[in-house]
């Protein structure tokens, strides 16, 4: 099974800081990558798949970047409607999530 | 509009079976994999299984291989997963979810708003 490692497990910024998180695969990945944000009380919704292509109706301030086993998303500019939590996912056999990195906005 | 409804949570024993359905609509539904995926209280998402379009491919997470399978109903339009030999560890929100693309190991686009088991 495909394990994935994210960091940092919090990150506290304020409005208009730029967010960097980072996740890494046991194994390569290729670019069969994706990340999602889940709100409180909320359904994950898809961000980011294929690492860098960005879904429908998701603003430009967040990208994605990496390929094999090291991967990024960054959120250019925050927004205090980014708080929430982020998961990377890897889909080279089946599905396995990373443990997620809180987004705090203050 | 994509709409996804799961259903057939409740509260059941160690041991005991249930099965989860998930209703989609707004879709071609045979053209897409299908997935589960479950959050236990105040944890983080995990897998749990997955269905190609045509149900030839199926997959389950080791947590749960060779108790829970998920099935479709394709003229039904209709997810299933059926849990057996349930334990405590299987409490969670479950959540089905769809394939981006036709892929079966597509990102997941759209989720339902999950039905919750409770094992105790």
């Amino acid at each position: 099974e495909i394990v994935l490692t994210q960091s940092p497990a919090t990150l506290s910024l304020s409005p208009g800081e730029r967010a960097t998180l980072s996740c890494r695969a046991s194994q390569g990945v290729g670019t069969y990558f994706a990340w999602y944000q889940q709100k409180r009380g909320q359904a994950p919704r898809l961000l980011i798949y294929d690492a860098f292509n960005r879904a429908s109706g998701i603003p430009a301030r967040f990208s994605g970047s990496g390929s094999g086993t090291d991967f990024t998303l960054t959120i250019s500019s925050l927004e205090p409607e980014d708080s929430a939590i982020y998961y990377c996912q890897q889909r080279s056999h089946w599905a396995t999530f990373g443990q997620g990195t809180r987004v705090e906005v203050k | 509009e994509v709409q996804l409804v799961e259903s057939g949570g409740g509260l059941v024993q160690p041991g005991q079976s249930l099965r989860l359905s998930c209703s989609a609509s707004g879709f071609t539904f045979d053209d897409y994999a299908m997935h589960w995926v479950r959050q236990a209280p105040g944890k983080g998402l995990e897998w749990v299984s997955g269905i190609s379009g045509n149900s030839g491919i199926v997959g389950s997470a080791d947590s749960v291989k060779g108790r829970f399978t998920s099935s479709r109903d394709n003229a039904k339009k209709t997810l299933y997963l059926q849990m057996n030999n349930l334990m405590p560890e299987d409490t969670a929100l479950y959540y089905c979810a769809k394939a981006l693309r036709t892929g079966r190991t597509d990102p997941f686009d759209y989720w339902g708003p999950g039905t919750l088991v409770t094992v105790s």
